[in-house]
């Protein structure tokens, strides 16, 4: 498993962009890069994934490097409800989904 | 959106009971359906990984007489925690997903255990 390396935690100010970093040099070429989050006491609940381009979805964007060993989400207008622990995992088809430590998003009213 | 339906939430049960979870895709066949444990302030732990009609396969370390899983059918696995002990006490979490490709998995919503 490609390993991931996520900052422990970030603050935001809500209402404004997040860009949640994740490095993973070691990704293989088919990999796909999958983020999810979980909120307090709740499963995790995915996000987005891509393989190479940037993916948009209604929840966020996904921006993956052009080496492909990092990749930034982006929540475009954070809101309370999106404060949780966001986990970045390099994904290889018809494998499990194994999590790191991810990054703890703190959001500020 | 996929739906993966887990019951009962919570359970509290004295120390020796067996305790069944069950875990139900809701809108889709979950070809593989995965069971995670997660302690306080800790990340998720892959447990097991089952197939329908499969006997599942355990992370190292678990074991698989003290976590029976079943998975009979396309829509329904269920983990049972035999003679449980307070150490069991802990957040089990199941997922889904269709298919074998790099499709999302789905996550119920956690059971918390606890062992008197």
């Amino acid at each position: 498993d490609a390993k991931t390396t996520q900052p422990n935690s970030m603050e935001s100010n809500e209402e404004e962009p997040v860009h949640l970093p994740c490095n993973h040099s070691t990704i293989s070429g088919t990999d796909y890069i999958h983020w999810y989050r979980q909120l307090p006491s709740q499963g995790p609940e995915y996000v987005i994934h891509g393989l190479t381009s940037n993916v948009n979805n209604r929840m966020a964007s996904l921006a993956i490097a052009e080496d492909r060993k990092s990749s930034t989400l982006i929540l475009h207008r954070a809101t309370l409800r999106d404060a949780a622990v966001y986990y970045c995992i390099p994904f290889e088809a018809g494998n499990m989904l194994t999590f790191g430590g991810g990054t703890r998003l703190m959001v500020k009213p | 959106g996929a739906v993966v339906s887990q019951h009962p939430s919570w359970v509290i049960c004295k120390s020796g009971t067996s305790v069944k979870i069950e875990c139900r895709s809701l809108d889709f066949q979950a070809t593989t359906m995965f069971w995670y444990r997660q302690f306080p302030k800790q990340s998720l732990m892959l447990m097991a990984t089952s197939n329908e009609g499969s006997k599942a396969t355990y992370e190292q370390g678990v074991e698989k007489d003290k976590f029976l899983i079943n998975h009979a059918s396309l829509t329904l696995s269920t983990l049972t925690v035999t003679s449980a002990h307070p150490e069991d006490s802990s957040f089990y979490i199941c997922s889904a997903r269709e298919g074998t490709g790099h499709q999302p998995q789905h996550f119920g919503d956690g059971t918390r255990l606890s062992i008197l």
